[in-house]
This record gives C-alpha cells, structure tokens and sequence, in this order.
C-alpha cells in the first residue's frame, strides 16, 4: 500500500509570509496527526483528526495555525504569518484505530525554513 | 511538552557490538513504541509493547517493559552500518489517544 504522502518536501520562505503543507494518509486510516519537530528533538502533536473532526488541537497555536480536513481524507496545516521560530520538521501520521494499537504511519515530512 | 527522557543522547558503537536504549516516562500508559527515523526521513515504527507485557521481541529487537519503574529499553543485537539512525521511544498516556515523544538516542554503528 501507498505509505502517507506529503508535500512540499522542502519550503524556505521569507517571516511574515504564509505557508502550507498537504497530508494524504493511507487509505482507510480514519485518524491522522500533525507533528513538529525541532532540531534534535522528538516530535510534538499538533492536532489529531478522527475523519473530518478535531479531536485534540490543544497544542496547536490558534493565532497564527490553521487546519482542516476536508472528506475526512487529505489534510493541510496552514501557517500565517510564519515566524523564525516556526522552522521545523511538519510530520503527518495517521493510524486505523486512534488508539494506535498497531502503530502510526508517518510520512518524510515537510522541512520548513522561515528567514 | 514531552513526557519521555531517553538514555543516552548519543551513542556510537562498533558493527556486530550490541545496542541498548533506555526510556523513562512520567505517567500511566496504554502501551509503550519505539520507532527509528533516519536523517531527513519521517518515523519508521519497529516495536509496540503494552503495559501488562513485560518484554517482546521481532527480529533482532528485543524490548523490556517496567510499569513500576516506569521505565523501558530497546535492544539491537549484532548491530549493523544500516542500524545507524535516530530511535525514539513513544507512550500512549492513559486516557489519551494520542503517542508522546521523548527526545530520541541518535546511534551510530561504525563499519
């Protein structure tokens, strides 16, 4: 099976301007996530869906992310105005069951460069 | 915020050598993973262990789990230049249904 998709690979762009990462999931994962990852650490939640829901974006900051997942399939995660310190790794996973007994699929990732 | 610390940062051993890892978390868990990323890559899951197991096996991982020491290791044996990545151990906290990170050990295997 096709694994979990996302695009761009690389984004380097100016502070202040805005940026989007696309997420498709493997088919028939009802629960996908977005993930940060810093430099040299592990990755952090964003957001959790289950289908077109969010369930858990209790980590997401609201002033500036957004994200939607329209059909319950694909999903983007939007940053405006990006911010120097928003230069990271943006993981997406998603999982069969939200409990992730079986573990997650993550995609590569988008390397986002903000200077 | 990331609930898991990992044992060592950093580790370099010598191909065919055997690699150990060690997690600690702060909370109650559903189950324990560890998952291996290689530079530039995303996260590649190896291993899922629950909380009323104790050690599991798949290849040549071996994983223990210590609910009371709240505490788990990861076991690479006769290690390999392929081996060479980023492990992270992850926890399913109890009545969460999301994984928390820890910061992960980068191996390296030298030929």
């Amino acid at each position: 099976e096709a694994g979990v998709v996302q695009s761009p690979r690389y984004k380097i762009i100016e502070k202040k301007q805005p940026v989007a990462f696309w997420c498709n999931p493997i088919s028939g994962h009802n629960t996908l996530y977005w993930y940060r990852q810093n430099l040299g650490q592990g990755p952090e939640l964003l957001i959790r869906y289950e289908n077109e829901e969010a369930v858990d974006d209790s980590q997401l900051p609201k002033d500036r992310f957004s994200a939607e997942r329209l059909k319950g399939v694909d999903s983007t995660l939007k940053i405006q105005p990006a911010e120097l310190g928003d230069s990271a790794v943006y993981l997406c996973a998603s999982s069969r069951q939200g409990l992730a007994l079986h573990g997650y699929t993550f995609g590569s990732g988008t390397r986002l460069t903000v200077v | 915020s990331q609930q898991g610390e990992e044992d060592p940062q950093a580790l370099s051993i010598q191909e065919g050598e055997n690699a150990t890892m060690n997690c600690s978390y702060k909370t109650s868990i559903n189950n324990l993973q560890w998952y291996r990323q290689n530079s530039g890559r995303g996260l590649v899951h190896l291993i899922l262990i629950r909380s009323n197991e104790r050690e599991k096996h798949s290849g040549r991982l071996r994983v223990t789990l210590d609910t009371s020491k709240k505490s788990s290791s990861l076991l690479i044996t006769a290690s390999r230049a392929a081996d060479t990545a980023s492990y992270f151990c992850a926890t399913q906290i109890q009545g969460a249904q999301k994984l928390v990170f820890g910061q992960g050990t980068r191996l390296t295997i030298n030929p």
